[in-house]
């Protein structure tokens, strides 16, 4: 069963404590992505990365982290240096950066909810 | 700055009616336009993508439309299902940085 996977589906965090966001792929996708979506708002992008242990800032990626050392994991940790963290995270992955044709596919999304 | 804009923010319709969706785009230089379906509390699933060249692209009931030279787009839903309430999402690559941009999405409740 090929796909893009996230877990948790919902994490509940105290303000202060850093929570790390799972996001696996079997579809042998060299880039991964990590979205941000706030009700009314597009989807902004936190971090992604083209290829294994390399990675990129995106638009708002103050107060996250990642990792990326294996081409089918790539973990988002919300730190407490987040202001505010309360959001609905989506992991995307693509075949490659290349070729403007190449579709991103979703993974189903945490939400998390800062106490 | 790139923008997408799409309108309206919500719509509400009864089933077996037909509804469209615009968007409007400022990403430059123009890659791809795509529009995504995402149902509540789940990721983004891809509907249509087309390129400049392509002006019109169907997908079952779902038609999506492209006017390169305005930058608008819409997507046509004909015959909505209930299975349509969801929340449309058109999505904008650029040329340059290979980066997308995301509208902030229609969010369609289709009512029996």
């Amino acid at each position: 069963d090929g796909g893009i996977t996230q877990s948790p589906k919902y994490l509940f965090r105290k303000e202060g404590q850093n929570v790390t966001l799972s996001c696996e792929q079997n579809l042998n996708h060299d880039a991964m992505y990590w979205y941000r979506q706030d009700p009314g708002q597009g989807l902004r992008l936190i971090y992604y990365s083209q290829i294994v242990n390399d990675f990129q800032k995106g638009d708002i990626a103050e107060g996250y982290s990642v990792s990326r050392e294996k081409k089918e994991s790539f973990p988002l940790t919300v730190t407490s240096a987040q202001k505010n963290p309360t959001a609905f995270y989506l992991c995307a992955s693509q075949i490659s950066t290349s070729g403007g044709g190449n579709e991103q596919f979703f993974g189903p999304g945490t939400r998390l909810t800062v106490l | 700055k790139n923008q997408v804009e799409q309108s309206p923010q919500s719509l509400i319709i009864l089933e077996g009616k037909n509804c469209t969706l615009q968007c409007n785009y400022t990403v430059s230089p123009f890659s791809n336009l795509r529009w995504y379906k995402q149902d509540t509390g789940r990721g983004p699933v891809s509907l249509t993508i087309m390129t400049f060249s392509e002006n019109t692209k169907s997908n079952g009931r779902y038609t999506a439309t492209l006017d390169a030279d305005t930058k608008q787009s819409s997507l046509h839903i004909t015959a909505s299902q209930l299975s349509d309430s969801a929340s449309y999402i058109c999505v904008v690559k650029d040329n340059a940085g290979n980066m997308l941009t995301f509208g902030g999405g229609t969010r369609l409740m289709v009512k029996p």
